[in-house]
Parts: structure tokens; sequence; C-alpha cells
């Protein structure tokens, strides 16, 4: 069945862009989110983008998807503490999930 | 607030037990989810309905579980004789099933089984 990787942590300082990646393994998904959950709260739909593009950005989210190596990106710019979340990649309809991302943002 | 919502936020209960939550989605959309998600760990898919059919479930989905949607508006899960193995937040989603299918999440319902 379709699997999805992210790795688990990532810290970045208070300004600087974050990058979250995202690998998954059914070359036939038709739409890739990205979504954010904050402690004791549901998961918030950040972002989509369709399997035909390459390129979405949406105010200081870009995500960034290479088909041929199945991998899915989420960059934020401008990091900001309100951003300390984690952030999960998921693909299509069903949708199955990575096991999330918890950004940490340092002072 | 139209978003989704869950009833009860959290429910402590005793193995063997019984419980039901109950999911309201937003009101025009006809799709309605369910996922687990456990600590550490992403979401994982139960079930969806689309209007009141029940059209897939996941194998994650034992006989103890069971889920309805009557009347195609808000949805129940109930677990029957809870083991301390179902301890997980339940989160429910619903969709236009247009498009992108973009699913708005509930908060959740916290469940701890002792």
């Amino acid at each position: 069945g379709e699997d999805v990787e992210q790795s688990l942590f990532l810290s970045v300082r208070e300004g600087d862009s974050s990058v979250i990646n995202c690998t998954y393994t059914d070359s036939s998904s038709t739409y890739l989110y990205w979504y954010k959950q904050e402690p004791g709260a549901g998961l918030q739909l950040l972002t989509y983008i369709f399997s035909n593009m390459d390129m979405k950005q949406d105010q200081r989210l870009t995500v960034l998807l290479n088909k041929k190596d199945k991998h899915l990106s989420l960059r934020i710019a401008d990091t900001q503490t309100g951003d300390s979340a984690i952030y999960f990649c998921a693909v299509d309809d069903k949708i199955i999930f990575g096991k999330g991302t918890r950004l940490h943002i340092l002072p | 607030d139209t978003g989704v919502s869950q009833n009860p936020r959290h429910k402590i209960t005793k193995r063997g037990q019984n419980v039901t939550f109950r999911c309201d989605p937003i009101s025009e959309h006809n799709r309605l989810y369910w996922y687990r998600q456990t600590l550490g760990q992403g979401p994982e898919f139960l079930t969806y309905f689309q209007n009141e059919a029940q059209l897939e479930k996941s194998r994650l989905l034992s006989d103890r579980f069971s889920a309805e949607r009557p009347k195609g508006s808000f949805s129940t899960l109930e677990i029957q004789r809870t083991e301390q193995g179902d301890s997980a937040m339940y989160l429910c989603a619903s969709s236009l099933a247009r498009g992108a299918d973009t699913q708005y999440f509930g908060p959740g319902t916290r469940l701890t089984v002792l």
C-alpha cells in the first residue's frame, strides 16, 4: 500500500526559511496535501497541490512537487514562533498521512 | 462556528465498556471521514461515507467498531468492548467531494481506556 515518509524533527531559527520534506510511493496520487497540527488541536489544511503541477505558492508557503522522485516539500518563508507545530504530508482522498515533522523554532 | 464539531472532546472509560462518539460535519458537505491518531503518528484512515452510504472501511476497523450516518448528516462511531489499545484521538473530517476533495477536520475526541 501507499507509504508516506517524513523526517520527524526540524529546528529553525526565527526569521529563517523552513523546508519540510516528504516522500511517497504511489505514483498515481492525484492530490498531495500539507496539514498543520498544533498541540491539542485538530488538523488544519495549509495547502495542496495537484499532481500535474510542479510548484504552488501561497503567501509564505511554497510547495514543490517532483513527481519523478515522488518528493514533496513545503517551504515556510520567514518562519515565526506561531509556525511551531507538527506538519503532515498526505496523499489522496482516503488521505494517507506521514508521521509528521515537528517544527521547532529557535529564538 | 460552522466548522466540523465532535463530541465529546474527551472520554475516559474502563476496559470492556462501549463508547459512542458523534461528528457533525460542515452542513453542505456530503463526505464524512473517520480517522484514528495515536501519539507520535499521523492520522490513520478508518472509514468514510458519501451521504448516508458507508463506502469504504479500513482493515483497522475491527468488528468491535461500527460507524453510521443515518440521514447523511451527523455520524456516530461506536466502539464495543473497548480495549486499552483503542486509546487514541478519533478525528472526523468532512468534504464536498469535488476536485481536491479538501477535508476539514474537527478537533477530535480523545479516548482513554483504563
